[in-house]
């Protein structure tokens, strides 16, 4: 398996746009995370889901981001529109279980926005 | 304030020597999971202990769970520039949500 496979690996963009960061889970897991990271506030889990239904969406900070997973295989996370404090790394990770068997996490996406 | 109180935050050491860091919590655990997270990468899963006072070697690498599920620590033996990176502690709290801690980043130098 080639593991959890996110794009694009960097991504700058002006104030105001459209971001849209995409990930392909390993296939056969039940359980997609996304989570962002900074120096200041660490790992923060944004929104999960089990089944391509989402869970829990309250680390979502605001109405500007929204994500989707319409398959098994494929989730977008969309920021509308981008400004400069979202400017962070970006995970997507995948488990077969809640936790049980730990996340495999894709190679994240560098968001930069200036 | 982390569920997760990870120590010490940066840690440079020679090439050789021994170092331990710890994660902490006032919360029960069901288990735990340490990560390793390399520059540009996403946290590689490196182990889960599940019972209180569980010990696991990975090589150089040694986890322990506390024996009341609130505490792990990790202990790598003789450290190469190999293991540079962040380590991170993770786990389910009796909330049944999962929380990470802050990280100890980790610099072994040649």
């Amino acid at each position: 398996d080639a593991g959890v496979i996110q794009s694009p690996r960097h991504e700058v963009t002006e104030m105001g746009q459209e971001v849209t960061l995409r990930c392909k889970p390993i296939s056969g897991h039940d359980y997609l995370f996304w989570y962002r990271q900074t120096m200041m506030r660490g790992l923060e889990l944004l929104i999960y889901f089990n089944n391509n239904v989402p869970i829990d969406d309250s680390g979502m900070p605001e109405d500007r981001f929204s994500a989707k997973m319409p398959n098994a295989s494929f989730s977008t996370l969309k920021i509308q529109p981008s400004e400069p404090r979202d400017s962070a790394v970006y995970f997507c990770a995948s488990s077969l279980g809640r936790v049980s068997y730990g996340y495999t996490f894709g190679s994240g996406t560098r968001l930069t926005v200036v | 304030t982390q569920l997760l109180e990870q120590s010490p935050q940066f840690l440079s050491i020679q090439e050789g020597e021994n170092l331990t860091v710890y994660c902490n919590s006032s919360s029960v655990f069901s288990s735990l999971q340490w990560y390793r997270q390399e520059p540009g990468e996403g946290p590689v899963l490196l182990v889960t202990v599940v019972t209180g006072g569980e010990v696991k070697k990975l090589k150089r690498l040694t986890f322990q769970f506390g024996d009341a599920r609130k505490d792990s620590s990790l202990h790598i033996t003789a450290a190469q520039p190999g293991d540079t990176g962040l380590y991170l502690c993770a786990g389910p709290s009796n909330f049944n949500k999962f929380y990470f801690g802050s990280g100890t980043k980790l610099n072994v130098k040649p």
